[in-house]
C-alpha cells in the first residue's frame, strides 16, 4: 500500500554504464517529479511530468531521460554514468501543478558511481 | 524566481527544550509553504503547510510553524524536543509559474540532546 514506490533502493554501478530507476505512485496525482539530492542534502527537482506530459526540465545533462508510459509511472533512464552522479534520488508526487498540494515522496534511490 | 533560506544547517536543542528551525522565503507571488522532515536513509514526509488563511498553521508530531507575510519568515517550532525529532528539515515553497515546483532550502540538521 505504499503511495510512491521507487526501485531499486540501492544501486551500485561502474561509470559509463546505463541504468534506470522505476517510480510508481497509487493516489492519483496528476504530477510526478525525479529530484536529486547531493551529499549535502540539498534537492534539486530535475523533471517534472504532468499527464504523461513534460513540464519541467532543469539544467540536467541530456544522458537524462525520463519517461512516463502513464500517469502513474515516471522512471528516469540514466545513461553514461559518471561519477559526479553518485546521490540520492527520490520519486515525487502532487495532485497537479496549480493547487496548493504538497508532494509526497518516495524513498529514494542510492545511487553509487564507481 | 523563487528562493528558500534555512539559517542554520545544525540546531541542537535538549529533550523538552524548545525547538525553532529558521526558514525565509522569496517569490513573487502569494506563496505555498511546506516543511517537510527526512529521517536517516528515508523519504521526505509532509509535517505541515501553508496556504491562505489562518497564519499560525498546526501539523504532524506537534510542530506548528507561523507565516509572516511581513517578515517573509515561515519559522518551524515545537514547544518541547523529543529523542525522535532528530532528523533533517526541509523548508520548501511552492510559487509562482506554469509549473508550480517546490524548491527546498538546504535543510537543517536537528541534533536532540539527552
Amino acid at each position: 500500500d505504499t503511495a510512491v514506490s521507487q526501485t531499486p533502493k540501492y544501486l551500485v554501478t561502474q561509470m559509463g554504464n546505463d541504468k534506470s530507476i522505476k517510480c510508481e505512485q497509487n493516489l492519483g496525482h496528476d504530477t510526478m517529479y525525479w529530484y536529486k539530492q547531493d551529499s549535502k542534502k540539498f534537492l534539486k527537482i530535475m523533471f517534472s511530468y504532468n499527464n504523461k506530459e513534460l513540464i519541467i526540465n532543469e539544467t540536467v545533462p541530456n544522458r537524462f531521460s525520463p519517461k512516463s508510459p502513464d500517469k502513474a509511472h515516471l522512471n528516469l533512464h540514466i545513461n553514461s554514468l559518471e561519477l559526479g552522479d553518485s546521490a540520492v534520488y527520490f520519486c515525487a508526487s502532487s495532485q497537479d501543478v496549480q493547487t496548493a498540494a504538497g508532494a509526497f515522496f518516495g524513498q529514494g534511490t542510492r545511487l553509487t558511481v564507481v | 524566481a523563487q528562493s528558500v533560506t534555512q539559517l542554520g544547517s545544525h540546531v541542537s536543542v535538549s529533550e523538552g527544550a524548545l525547538v525553532l528551525l529558521r526558514c525565509n522565503y522569496s517569490s513573487s507571488v502569494p506563496p505555498y509553504l511546506f516543511w517537510y522532515v527526512q529521517y536517516p536513509n528515508q523519504g521526505l514526509q509532509l509535517l505541515l503547510k501553508y496556504t491562505t488563511g489562518a497564519t499560525l498553521v498546526k501539523g504532524i508530531n506537534g510542530f506548528e510553524a507561523e507565516f509572516k507575510k511581513s517578515e517573509t519568515s515561515f519559522h518551524l517550532t515545537k514547544p518541547s524536543a523529543h529523542m525522535s525529532d532528530a532528523a533533517e528539515y526541509f523548508c520548501a515553497v511552492k510559487g509562482s509559474g506554469s509549473a508550480r515546483q517546490l524548491t527546498f532550502g538546504s535543510g537543517t540538521q536537528l541534533t536532540v540532546l539527552p
